[in-house]
Order: C-alpha cells, then sequence, then structure tokens
C-alpha cells in the first residue's frame, strides 16, 4: 500500500497564477483534510471532506478551493496564487470511527513568487 | 485564545534520558481528543500517540506515554529511554467533535538528543 500520496513534491508559481494539488489514498479512509503549515507554527487545517461529494472549511480556508469527485482523491485548488499562499502543505486521511488517526502524505513544497 | 499550547520551544536531552514535552488545551466541550505527532527534519508526520477525553487511563505506546491531566487541561508527552532518532518536531493536536473534523495543532517543541 502506497498511503497517502500528494502530487506534486514541489511547485513554484508566479502571483495570479493558478495550481491544483492532488491527494491520493488508498486506505479507503472517509475523511480527507488539508493543512497548511508555515515556519514556527503548527499545520493549520484549510479544508476537511467526510465524504464523497462533501467538502468543509477549515481555519484557513480563504483563497483555496476543494473537491472530493472519488473516495480515494482530494483536491486543492489555488485560482490565484498570492505570496502568502508560500508553505507546506500536507494532505492527510483517517477512519470515520475509532480515534480518528491521521495518515499523513509526505508534503508539497509550494513557494509563491 | 490559542486552542492549543506549546511553551517549549526547544528542549535538550541526554540519549537514554527520560523527557517530558508539555502541551496545554482549550476547549468547553467535554468529548475530545488528544494526539501527538513527530515530525522529523525529513519533513512527514507521524503518529505517537492518541488520548480520549473520556479515556480513565493514561495512553502509552511503547517508549511514549501521555501524560493526562483533564482537570488541569494538559496532555504531556513523556518520551523514556530518549534515542538519537527522537530528535524531531513533535506537535501535540485535538479534535473537537462539536466542530465537524476540525483538528487543531499547536505550535510544536524541537527536542534535541544529545548523545
Amino acid at each position: 500500500n502506497a498511503g497517502v500520496t500528494q502530487t506534486p513534491k514541489f511547485r513554484v508559481l508566479k502571483t495570479g497564477q493558478s495550481m491544483t494539488l492532488l491527494c491520493a489514498q488508498d486506505m479507503n479512509h472517509e475523511y480527507m483534510y488539508w493543512y497548511r503549515q508555515d515556519p514556527g507554527m503548527g499545520l493549520r487545517l484549510i479544508h476537511y471532506s467526510v465524504g464523497e461529494g462533501t467538502t468543509a472549511k477549515g481555519e484557513v480556508p480563504d483563497g483555496y478551493n476543494v473537491s472530493r469527485l472519488k473516495k480515494q482523491n482530494f483536491l486543492l485548488g489555488l485560482e490565484s496564487a498570492a505570496p502568502s499562499q508560500t508553505s507546506v502543505y500536507f494532505c492527510a486521511s483517517s477512519h470515520r470511527t475509532g480515534n480518528y488517526e491521521q495518515y499523513f502524505g509526505p508534503g508539497t513544497r509550494l513557494t509563491v513568487t | 485564545a490559542q486552542k492549543i499550547t506549546q511553551t517549549q520551544p526547544g528542549m535538550f536531552v541526554q540519549e537514554k534520558e527520560a523527557v517530558t514535552l508539555d502541551c496545554t488545551y482549550d476547549t468547553s466541550d467535554q468529548s475530545y481528543g488528544l494526539f501527538w505527532y513527530k515530525q522529523p527534519s525529513s519533513g512527514e508526520m507521524i503518529f505517537l500517540i492518541y488520548q480520549g477525553s473520556y479515556d480513565e487511563q493514561n495512553a502509552t505506546e511503547g517508549r511514549y506515554s501521555l501524560n493526562f491531566q483533564k482537570a488541569r487541561k494538559s496532555a504531556n508527552l513523556v518520551i523514556s529511554a530518549s534515542q538519537l532518532g527522537d530528535s524531531a518536531m513533535y506537535f501535540c493536536a485535538m479534535r473537537e467533535p462539536n466542530y465537524g473534523q476540525n483538528f487543531v495543532f499547536g505550535p510544536g517543541t524541537r527536542l534535541s538528543v544529545l548523545p
């Protein structure tokens, strides 16, 4: 099993450009999450999904959109990138029962110039 | 107000010694979950241990134990017999079911294990 994978691993964007980050999991998890991690701070939740076709806002959703068309995939979109969105982005997934332990992907390092 | 506070930005411990990483949390819910994650320099997030708010006993996982003091709203991580490979960032996190699947992470503590 690959667990949680993220594509791409690195990306540099110019201000105003758009891009989509792809997260895939093969553990049949119901819940999926997108976080950002900035220096000196812990992870902050951007959006999450409790099932196919449903998404919800987290702590810092502005400037991002998400979609969950298939259970195994969770996409994070930046429509018009800004330098403030320079960060490391982590995707995670968990079951909807038990302790909700999250399994994380390796992260995507995004730089917006 | 910060929901998760980790007051130790950095900690040093001698190899084979025990170390305690502090975490305090703020919630008005009765039902919640507390987690500790490790992030080595390679960047991945590794789950270490979980404590539910209704669990009467402190959680343990190998060399990791969670000192849960509900009345004080603290969930300190204790690492026994530190190893060089324990050098990493450690994050405390909380899940509040009444806020959907909202997870809140603390700012982290950087642990350095000295040989």
